[in-house]
């Protein structure tokens, strides 16, 4: 079945910039996103890419899809103690016919130290 | 604005114990999910319906069932709670388009003693 990979942690510093890294399996795979869940919170979508595109950049997210070995990055610039959270990558793919299922993955926690 | 709320933000059952758990949004969505979440296992799909009185089983429906008569109110039920079934749940709902946006509740973080 489909499954989405990511590794579990992640440490920087203030300043620095993050990239969290996420491999897919499902090649029909149409969208790939990145949520965010801050301590005690829901999930909220940050950012997506269609599965054509090959990077996408919204302020300090770049996002960069290498569809060939299915690898997803993000890309935080200027990381802030306030991007310190859990982000999932997750994919969007067809169930038993059915539109919009989300596969994610196991979430980064980022800690970003002063 | 949009919304999706879960009725319960921490609930304490008890084992054996038949457990509602309720989810409603204010988009007009076809989509609803439940997932549960647990450390190191990231979100796991139980069950989602892509329109009322419909349902499609996930990853992990076991133990689990669920409930769609309105289109804005998805329910998932505990059959006979367990203390495995401890963890934190969070539901979401979409359009029912490839590629739309899904919006999260806050969780319940059910605690089954």
């Amino acid at each position: 079945g489909e499954d989405v990979e990511q590794s579990l942690f992640l440490s920087v510093r203030e300043g620095d910039s993050s990239v969290i890294n996420c491999t897919y399996t499902d090649s029909s795979s149409t969208y790939l996103y990145w949520y965010k869940q801050e301590p005690g919170a829901g999930l909220q979508l940050l950012t997506y890419i269609f599965s054509n595109m090959d990077m996408k950049q919204d302020q300090r997210l770049t996002v960069l899809l290498n569809k060939k070995d299915k690898h997803l990055s993000l890309r935080i610039a200027d990381t802030q103690t306030g991007d310190s959270a859990i982000y999932f990558c997750a994919e969007s793919t067809y169930y038993g016919g059915s539109q919009g299922n989300l596969i994610f993955g196991k979430g980064t926690k980022l800690s970003v130290k002063p | 604005d949009v919304k999706v709320t879960q009725s319960s933000r921490y609930l304490v059952k008890r084992t054996g114990e038949k457990v509602f758990l309720e989810c409603v949004q204010d988009m007009d969505h076809e989509n609803m999910f439940w997932y549960r979440q647990d450390p190191g296992l990231g979100l796991r799909l139980i069950y989602f319906s892509y329109d009322v009185k419909m349902k499609e089983k996930g990853d992990i429906p076991e133990g689990y069932s669920v409930s769609r008569e309105k289109k804005e109110r998805f329910s998932l039920i505990l059959e006979s709670a367990s203390t495995n079934q401890t963890s934190m749940y969070l539901c979401a709902s979409s359009l029912g388009v490839v590629g739309t946006e899904a919006f999260f509740g806050q969780g319940t973080r059910l605690t089954v003693v």
